[in-house]
């Protein structure tokens, strides 16, 4: 089975600021992978597939990149709606469908 | 509005059954493999099951198997979840999801474009 471990876990920003979150395949799975945006007692909300393309409406601050075993999220410049858990998940294994632990981000 | 509907969620005692339903619209319901993904409180996202669009290919995490099925009906445009042998640990909410094709050159790139508002499943005696 693929495993998908993202990091950090929890992350601590101010508005404005540029984060990244990392997420490791324990194997390759090409570009075959999704982010999601979740909000407290909300669904999840894709942001990004095929590893760096932006879904219709997603704002231009978010992006992705990587290729293989490891990717990255990068929001460019944080807004306050921007505070919310984000997962990947990988698709290369198809139809078996894996998610990472997930990452915290939190207002400082 | 595309809209996928989540319903039949509720207590349920160890060892019992429950059926949950997922209702769409807005969209050709028969042209999508749809899955059901599940969050325990507190906790991350897990993917549970997987149905091709004509409902002949189904699969399962490893922790569900023999215990849940998914079907759907494509008339009446729902896709379900039995759950059977039930457990503690498969307190959650259940999302259903659609599986959307993303074409990029020749390739084909999945995800999960359209989410319900999930369901509460809760075990406990």
């Amino acid at each position: 089975d693929i495993q998908l471990t993202q990091s950090p876990s929890f992350l601590s920003a101010s508005v404005g600021d540029r984060v990244t979150i990392t997420c490791r395949a324990s194997q390759g799975i090409s570009s075959y992978l999704a982010w999601y945006q979740q909000k407290p007692g909300k669904a999840p909300k894709l942001l990004i597939y095929a590893a760096s393309t932006l879904q219709s409406g997603v704002p231009s601050r978010f992006s992705g990149s990587g290729s293989g075993t490891e990717f990255t999220l990068t929001i460019s410049s944080l807004q306050p709606e921007d505070f919310a858990t984000y997962y990947c998940q990988q698709l290369n294994s198809y139809p078996l469908y894996t998610f990472g632990q997930g990452t915290k981000l939190e207002i400082k | 509005e595309v809209q996928l509907v989540e319903s039949g969620g509720g207590l349920v005692q160890p060892g019992g059954s429950l059926r949950l339903s997922c209702a769409a619209s807005g969209f050709t319901f028969s042209s999508y493999w749809m899955s059901w993904v599940r969050q325990a409180p507190g906790k991350g996202l897990e993917w549970v099951a997987n149905i091709k669009q004509d409902g002949s290919e189904k699969y399962y995490v490893d922790s569900v198997k023999g215990r849940f099925t998914i079907s759907r009906d494509n008339a009446k445009n729902s896709l379900y979840l039995q759950m059977n042998s039930l457990r503690a640990e498969d307190t959650a909410v259940y999302y259903c999801a659609r599986a959307q094709d993303f074409w990029s050159g020749y390739l084909s790139y999945d995800a999960f474009d359209i989410w319900g508002q999930g369901t509460m499943v809760t075990v406990s005696s």
